[in-house]
């Protein structure tokens, strides 16, 4: 079985401070991993995926992640903060163990960018 | 832009009734999920189409939900009866092979 684990429920750090949301994961196989961000009242939207070649990966808004494949870690990083990055970001993965392709998603952690 | 779209956006019904989400998934993915998002549960999955095809629908409550995909362009949830603690935001995401999901806006539902 697949699994995803946020440690954090909220993150606080203050505008133009590097911000750091942590992911952990465990699958059968190769992961496939993803951050989306939620804003309030919206659904979820993609940043950034993981598949295959550098452990460091690039997305959308200046966002990005490490792939850490001995800790089985893949945070979510950013060297600035905005405070309008204030928002519920997820952490999935998906594997090719099983076939079933379901992505599991970790509960959330609040991200509070304070001005 | 290619997005998922889901209708309605806000439904309040009274405890009993039958509710219907509808979701139109981006045209050639060909997985589709159902998600629904509480505070108190997080991001529960639902049910999981591919093409079209029911292959996970053990998250759901299978005396009241039920989940189909009459096309490659809708998919629908439905609850019958509906309870107070249906309340929620319900969303479809869509996607091809193992590549990211898009989300819809979702649906909240408020079951008075």
């Amino acid at each position: 079985a697949q699994s995803v684990a946020q440690p954090e429920d909220q993150v606080n750090v203050a505008e133009g401070n590097p911000l750091t949301v942590k992911c952990t994961y465990s699958v059968s196989g190769n992961p496939y991993l993803f951050w989306y961000v939620q804003y309030p009242n919206r659904g979820l939207q993609f940043l950034l995926k993981y598949i295959t070649g550098d452990n460091l990966v690039k997305g959308s808004y200046g966002f990005e992640a490490e792939f850490n494949k001995s800790q089985t870690s893949f945070h979510l990083k950013k060297p600035s903060a905005l405070v309008s990055d204030s928002a519920l970001y997820f952490c999935a993965v998906r594997s090719e163990g099983g076939g079933s392709y379901i992505p599991t998603f970790g509960r959330g952690t609040s991200l509070i960018v304070h001005p | 832009d290619a997005r998922v779209t889901q209708t309605p956006r806000h439904k309040v019904t009274e405890m009993g009734q039958e509710v219907t989400m509808r979701c139109q998934p981006i045209l050639g993915h060909n997985t589709v999920f159902w998600y629904r998002q509480t505070m108190m549960q997080g991001l529960e999955l639902l049910a999981y189409f591919r093409n079209r095809a029911p292959l996970d629908d053990s998250g759901m409550p299978k005396d009241r939900f039920s989940a189909e995909m009459p096309d490659a362009t809708l998919a629908t949830l439905k609850i019958q009866p509906s309870e107070p603690r249906d309340s929620a935001v319900y969303f479809c995401a869509s996607g091809q092979g193992l590549t990211e999901a898009f989300f819809g806006q979702g649906t909240r539902l408020t079951v008075v």
